[in-house]
């Protein structure tokens, strides 16, 4: 374990599903991170929380829907997804200004 | 732009021989620099980083890269590899800015062969 924590690790939903994706740190970071990874294309970054605010996001599609209640806890709220949605997604967490990230392992999501 | 590019998308390999990764880097991307291995249904570990100093760092595991900045590269070497290095291996730089974005390469997949 890295000391950031992904729930579930696979996860396989139709596309009229709703499910959410969990990432959990005990590292004291203060930002956390989620990526998407699909296969032959770079890290895509998606959002950015830091201090429990959401301070960057990529131009992500509304279907997906972060939320960051506190520092320790990030979630990715999926509805009515795609099948070209269908990747690892990746939560990491840093200290801002630091630099160190620590990546989770990354919940499997196949959508059908 | 800011890039940086992992020009192998595979390199196989057999075990025992020595291997080098190659990465380069824009020269937009800050020169803190860093390698990250994926194993199989994994996350991305931290195998090295450059940030300052000595050019060459080294991990653990026996991974050493070189920072050359007239090449603008950050290649990743092995002298001897072993099965269990087998993975995706991730170049990463830093885009700069409020939220320090980072930048990935498209990763290159060592597959190590007995």
């Amino acid at each position: 374990e890295t000391g950031v924590t992904q729930t579930p690790r696979h996860l396989v939903m139709g596309m009229t599903n709703k499910k959410s994706l969990k990432c959990e740190q005990h590292l004291g970071h203060n930002a956390m991170y989620w990526y998407k990874q699909s296969a032959k294309k770079p890290l895509e970054l998606m959002f950015v929380y830091s201090l429990e605010e959401r301070v960057e996001n990529n131009s992500v599609p509304s279907r997906f829907s972060p939320e960051c209640p506190n520092s320790s806890h990030l979630f990715l709220h999926l509805h009515t997804l795609q099948p070209e949605d269908s990747a690892l997604y990746l939560c990491a967490s840093s200290q801002s200004g630091a630099g160190g990230y620590t990546f989770g392992s990354g919940t499997r999501l196949t959508v059908v | 732009a800011q890039s940086v590019t992992q020009l192998d998308s595979q390199v196989p390999v057999f075990e025992e021989a020595p291997v080098e990764l190659r990465c380069n880097y824009s020269s937009s991307v800050s020169v803190y620099l860093f390698w990250y291995v994926q194993y199989p249904n994994q996350g991305l570990q931290l195998l090295l980083k450059y940030l300052s100093g000595s050019t060459l760092v080294e991990s653990i595991n026996g991974f050493e890269a070189e920072f050359n900045k007239s090449q603008t590269s950050f290649h990743l070497r092995k002298p001897s590899v072993h099965i269990s290095d087998t993975a995706e291996y991730f170049c990463r730089g830093n885009g700069g800015g409020a939220t320090n974005k980072l930048i990935f390469g498209t990763g290159t997949l060592l597959a190590v062969q007995p």
